[in-house]
């Protein structure tokens, strides 16, 4: 079955980066993008940014264009998102999740648990 | 950036009760890229419907997507206990994004 399975919590600085890990299984990991998605505390969902995990080409919002890195290693069928210069406002909870197409739809139809990240001096 | 926004905010209805989702886009979106999440406190969101009206693998009939250009719906057509849920649109177009969310509650 698939599943995307996140590395665990983490608690930063402002100022500093964090990255967050997203392990596939179950599928082809190089036949379906990737997409990042945030969830601030109580608010509702924001799309980061997708990486092809073939070709390692990206698409990131504009918001995070100059802030977010995503990666790929596909011999260990993982995904990761890194996140720069972090502020209070960057708490939330980090989800992956897999385009419903091979190839792309953009839309989601797998997501992992989510990583926690907080921001606190 | 195509801006979605969602009405009510919450709704509070009775198990058995039909209930009626709205999201407007500030620009016209195809309908073959708008989607729909449902999400329960400390879950990740779930794939309802994509396509506007096509339901996800394994969602029941009583969901149904309907809409075109501005304007889209999510109809709950008789509202199970588990049903109850914030319920999230998407446009997935270059850049997608998504509505802040209707909570469906418990009245």
């Amino acid at each position: 079955q698939v599943q995307l399975v996140q590395s665990g919590a983490e608690v930063k600085k402002p100022g500093a980066s964090v990255k967050v890990s997203c392990k596939a299984s179950g599928y082809t990991f190089t036949a379906y993008f990737i997409h990042w998605v945030r969830q601030a505390p109580g608010q509702g969902l924001e799309w980061m940014g997708w990486i092809n995990p073939n070709s390692g080409g990206t698409n990131y919002a504009q918001k995070f264009q100059d802030r977010v890195t995503l990666t790929r290693d596909t011999a260990i069928s993982t995904a990761s998102m890194e996140l720069r210069r972090l502020t209070s406002d960057d708490t939330a909870v980090y989800y992956c999740a897999r385009d419903a197409d091979s190839g792309y739809s953009g839309y989601e139809d797998y997501w992992g648990q989510g990583t926690l990240v907080t921001v606190s001096s | 950036d195509i801006v979605l926004t969602q009405s009510p905010g919450t709704l509070s209805l009775s198990p058995g009760e039909r209930a009626t989702l709205s999201c407007r886009a500030s620009q016209s979106v195809s309908s073959s890229y708008f989607a729909w999440y449902q999400q329960k406190p400390g879950q990740a969101p779930r794939l309802l419907i994509y396509g506007a009206s096509s339901r996800a693998t394994g969602i029941p009939d009583r969901f149904s997507g309907s809409g075109s250009g501005t304007d889209f719906t999510l109809t709950i057509s008789r509202l199970e206990p588990e049903d109850f849920a914030v319920y999230y649109c998407q446009q997935y177009g270059s850049s997608p994004s998504f509505g802040q969310g209707t909570k469906v509650e418990i009245k």
